[in-house]
């Protein structure tokens, strides 16, 4: 049972132009997600987060969009960059008290940004 | 150099042998993790520690057992490896700000069980 998904497996944007990466998930639980980004033989770094008391939180060329009530989250790249090709996982967290952040991933997206 | 340190890089065993993964970090965070990552399942967490000695499951926690003595290292043991148990193996740390401003990945253990 995915509770997270990223139904895309790749995507290829022009430099320069918005990448838009998506994310859906079903545990109504998550009160925190966080975006990632891998890129081969390398461990995943973080991006960007979101509260679920927020809908946009910015950070220079990333915003990360959530719509709680479509239970969806989205992440966009302006402008994007070759630099920016790699895998990007979205991950929610539920909970608190011991289980604080535990994270569950979505599948991954593959970004290619062409020159 | 800072941050988390995973060992070894690599390695390959037979099946029915024990083996345990190291994960080492230097920034004294309270909350350690160790995921393992496979094609079309992203990173699924196996075990996790909430401070030293205090350990639970994660969601693919079977064949797999975790000790934290220190702060600093959290192990990973696979008790009789399976073909099955072949993956990238990553360990993450952090704190309570870590939801806020992300946790930090070591660069993994890749494992092959022959």
């Amino acid at each position: 049972d995915q509770q997270v998904k990223q139904n895309s497996p790749s995507l290829s944007v022009q430099e320069g132009r918005i990448s838009i990466l998506n994310c859906d998930y079903t545990n109504s639980m998550f009160d925190y997600f966080l975006w990632y980004k891998k890129y081969p033989a390398e461990g995943p770094t973080f991006l960007i987060s979101i509260s679920s008391i927020k809908d946009k939180n910015e950070d220079g060329r990333f915003t990360v969009f959530l719509n709680k009530s479509a239970k969806h989250l989205s992440l966009h790249i302006v402008p994007s960059q070759p630099g920016d090709s790699a895998v990007y996982f979205c991950a929610a967290s539920a909970g608190g008290g011991t289980s604080y952040g535990k994270l569950t991933f979505g599948q991954g997206t593959i970004l290619t940004v062409h020159p | 150099d800072a941050g988390i340190t995973q060992s070894p890089r690599h390695k390959v065993t037979e099946t029915g042998t024990p083996v345990t993964l190291r994960c080492h970090q230097t920034e004294n965070h309270r909350y350690m993790y160790w995921y393992r990552q496979d094609p079309g399942h992203g990173l699924r967490l196996i075990h996790y520690s909430y401070g030293v000695k205090d350990t639970d499951k994660g969601e693919v926690s079977d064949g797999y057992s975790v000790s934290r003595s220190k702060t600093e290292d959290f192990l990973l043991t696979l008790e009789s490896a399976t073909s099955s148990q072949t993956s990238v193996y990553f360990c993450a740390a952090g704190d309570r700000t870590g939801l806020r401003d992300g946790y930090t990945f070591g660069s993994g253990t890749r494992l092959t069980v022959v």
